[in-house]
């Protein structure tokens, strides 16, 4: 199986504020590689897919960048609404693995 | 709009079974490959198993696989996780979820998640 590596686990950052996570894939994934955001109790909200494509809906403050084995989600500034844990995704290969997910706190 | 949602989860001792369903909504449903993904308690996500439209081709975690069996409805758009020889670590948060792409590799991108039912796995 593929393993996601994110860093850093938590961050502190406040509203305004440029954040950049990080997600090292095990092995080369092409750009096979999405990132969620989860809020506090709620599902996992679909951010970008193929490392820099910015889902329907989803603000341009959030982007991606990455291939082969690094990625990066960067937003821009950050809102108050953005305060939430971020995953990183392979779908290079079955099974789909996750990172264990980044949480920005304030 | 696309919408799934999971019923069946409640506690259940170690040893026993359940069937969790998922009743889906707003799209060609027997078109789509979907997934399970469950997330324990403050924990992260972990991908469980997939199926593909016709129910032809299924996969699994290996830390589900023998005891866990995926299944589709699609007279019915429903999709069902037989759990059997539950576990204390199968407590989860339990989510179908349906991809961006009705095949196996785009499946695995998940645009639309349910909001999950839990599992308790305990004695």
């Amino acid at each position: 199986d593929i393993q996601m590596t994110q860093s850093p686990s938590s961050l502190s950052a406040s509203v305004g504020d440029r954040v950049t996570i990080t997600c090292r894939a095990s092995q080369s994934i092409s750009n096979y590689l999405n990132w969620y955001q989860q809020r506090p109790g709620k599902a996992p909200k679909f951010l970008i897919y193929a490392a820099s494509s910015l889902q329907s809906g989803v603000p341009s403050r959030f982007s991606g960048s990455g291939s082969g084995t690094d990625f990066t989600l960067t937003i821009s500034s950050l809102q108050p609404e953005d305060f939430a844990i971020y995953y990183c995704q392979q779908t290079y290969s079955i099974p789909p693995t996750f990172g264990l997910g980044t949480k920005v706190e304030i | 709009e696309v919408q799934l949602v999971e019923s069946g989860g409640v506690v259940v001792q170690p040893g026993g079974s359940l069937r969790l369903s998922c009743a889906a909504s707003g799209f060609a449903f027997d078109d789509y490959t979907i997934h399970w993904v469950r997330q324990a308690p403050g924990k992260g996500l972990e991908w469980v198993s997939l199926i593909t439209w016709d129910g032809g081709t299924t996969y699994y975690a290996d830390s589900v696989k023998g005891r866990f069996t995926i299944s589709r409805d699609n007279s019915k758009s429903s999709l069902y996780l037989q759990m059997n020889r539950l576990r204390t670590e199968d407590t989860a948060f339990y989510y179908c979820t349906k991809g961006k792409g009705p095949d196996i590799g785009t499946s695995s991108s998940y645009e639309d998640w349910g909001q999950g039912t839990l599992v308790t796995v305990s004695s």
